[in-house]
């Protein structure tokens, strides 16, 4: 069956701390994609990465970094040198299937709260 | 470019009532979702269309709630008679050309049922 987890509900850290976001996937597809969304206190929806099933890199943009392992079924999100405006709810997601019979799962989200 | 735009942005209405929520897609995405948000249950998909067409309306929560797509560039989600349990943030995406894009959201639609 189709499942994300997000383990951790709420998080809190102080800023500049390192923190990381886990999130684990099931799946029976050989071919899906992973995402991270960020949802801030004003409520939007904001895409941060996009990852399928055959690209195993890690990836870096600025402070944000993403662990995926297929081998633990793990797509983790790592935010170096946290800052207050990184307070949000983060969502990781699953999409997969075909033409006909698709589907998009998001895992329950974690909030992130970056204290000053 | 636009983003995906949706109103009206806050509604409030009684039981009882009908509600049309309304969605612009990114010009040019041929996919468009509309997703509901609560506390209890999370983001869910409810329907999802390609090319105008409804693909998947599996999660689509009982007949009171109906979508349509008309055109290319503009989607409705009516609920009728809305319920309080109704009570929830409606977003609407729209994604191009595949299923495995990154979907783009709207802003949202925040939905008081009293």
């Amino acid at each position: 069956a189709q499942k994300v987890t997000q383990a951790q509900t709420e998080i809190s850290v102080v800023e500049k701390e390192d923190v990381t976001l886990d999130c684990v996937y099931e799946t029976r597809d050989t071919t899906y994609y992973l995402f991270w969304y960020k949802q801030p206190p004003s409520g939007e929806l904001v895409f941060l990465i996009r990852r399928n099933s055959f690209d195993e890199q890690n990836e870096i943009s600025g402070r944000y970094s993403w662990n995926f392992q297929k081998s633990t079924s793990s797509f983790n999100f790592t935010i170096t040198a946290s800052q207050v405006v990184d307070s949000a709810v983060y969502f990781c997601a699953l999409s997969e299937g075909n033409t006909g019979g698709f589907k998009t799962i998001f895992g329950a989200g974690t909030r992130l709260f970056v204290k000053a | 470019d636009a983003g995906v735009i949706q109103s009206p942005r806050h509604e409030v209405t009684e039981m009882g009532q009908e509600v049309t929520l309304r969605c612009k897609p990114i010009s040019g995405h041929d996919y468009l979702f509309w997703y509901r948000q609560t506390m209890m249950r999370g983001l869910e998909l409810l329907i999802y269309f390609n090319n105008n067409v409804p693909i998947d309306d599996s999660g689509m929560p009982e007949d009171r709630f109906s979508a349509k797509m008309p055109n290319a560039s503009f989607s409705t989600l009516k609920i009728q008679p809305s319920e309080p349990r109704d009570s929830a943030v409606y977003f609407c995406a729209s994604t191009s050309s595949g299923i495995y894009e990154t979907q783009y959201f709207g802003p949202g639609t925040r939905l008081l049922v009293l």
